[in-house]
């Protein structure tokens, strides 16, 4: 069965250092991987997948096939990504089954 | 459109009775999700409509749980004989499908408290 693992509840970083949110999956074909962010009293939303190879609010992920991972990384930390931050899984590639790891509270500090 | 909404908010209930919750996709979106979500956790997987038919279900999913969407627009999420385990928030989410990773949008949930 798909599963997706977040070692980290909460990781707290001063304002302007990095930050890396890891993510770990076990699944045997091939997936397609999510973060969604969740701000404080706002909805989960979609921050970046890793087919689109693209860089949201400076944020980048890579998919490690090797090492199952999909960490989310930002080189420069700022007060406003203080959030929920979620890896999800899609195992066939289309959206349906998403399987959500249990999150990591990021916390910027000032 | 405002995105997707959730009808209530919050619900508060006694054990054993029945709840049913409402989500109105983003007008336009084929596919809508339920997910349950508890305390600590991640969103969990329910069930999935792709227009009014229903394609996929959790196996977590117990038999007291039900989901329509008639039309291949609003849907329902029925909850027979409650129990206070159910007791979580409720997501809904609507994507425009046809493609793989298509963004879900999620709506702000339904609170259920059982007690």
């Amino acid at each position: 069965a798909q599963r997706v693992t977040q070692p980290e509840k909460l990781l707290s970083v001063f304002k302007g250092a990095p930050v890396e949110l890891k993510c770990n999956y076990s699944y045997s074909g091939s997936p397609e991987l999510f973060w969604y962010v969740q701000y404080s009293r706002q909805r989960l939303q979609l921050l970046l997948r890793h087919i689109s190879r693209e860089s949201i609010k400076g944020f980048t992920a890579d998919l490690n096939k090797g090492e199952t991972s999909f960490h989310l990384k930002k080189p420069f930390a700022q007060e406003e990504d203080s959030a929920m931050y979620y890896c999800a899984l899609s195992p066939r590639g289309y959206g349906q089954n998403f399987v959500f790891g249990p999150g990591t509270r990021l916390s910027v500090l000032p | 459109d405002t995105g997707v909404s959730q009808n209530p908010r919050h619900k508060i209930t006694k054990r054993g009775q029945n709840v049913t919750f409402r989500c109105d996709p983003i007008s336009e979106h084929n596919r809508l999700y339920w997910y349950r979500q508890t305390l600590g956790q991640g969103p969990e997987f329910l069930t999935y409509f792709q227009n009014e038919a229903q394609l996929e279900k959790s196996r977590l999913l117990s038999d007291r749980f039900s989901a329509e969407r008639p039309k291949g627009s609003f849907s329902t999420l029925e909850i027979q004989r409650t129990e206070q385990g159910d007791s979580a928030m409720y997501l809904c989410a609507s994507s425009l499908g046809g493609g793989a990773g298509d963004e879900q949008y999620f709506g702000p949930g339904t609170r259920l408290t059982v007690t």
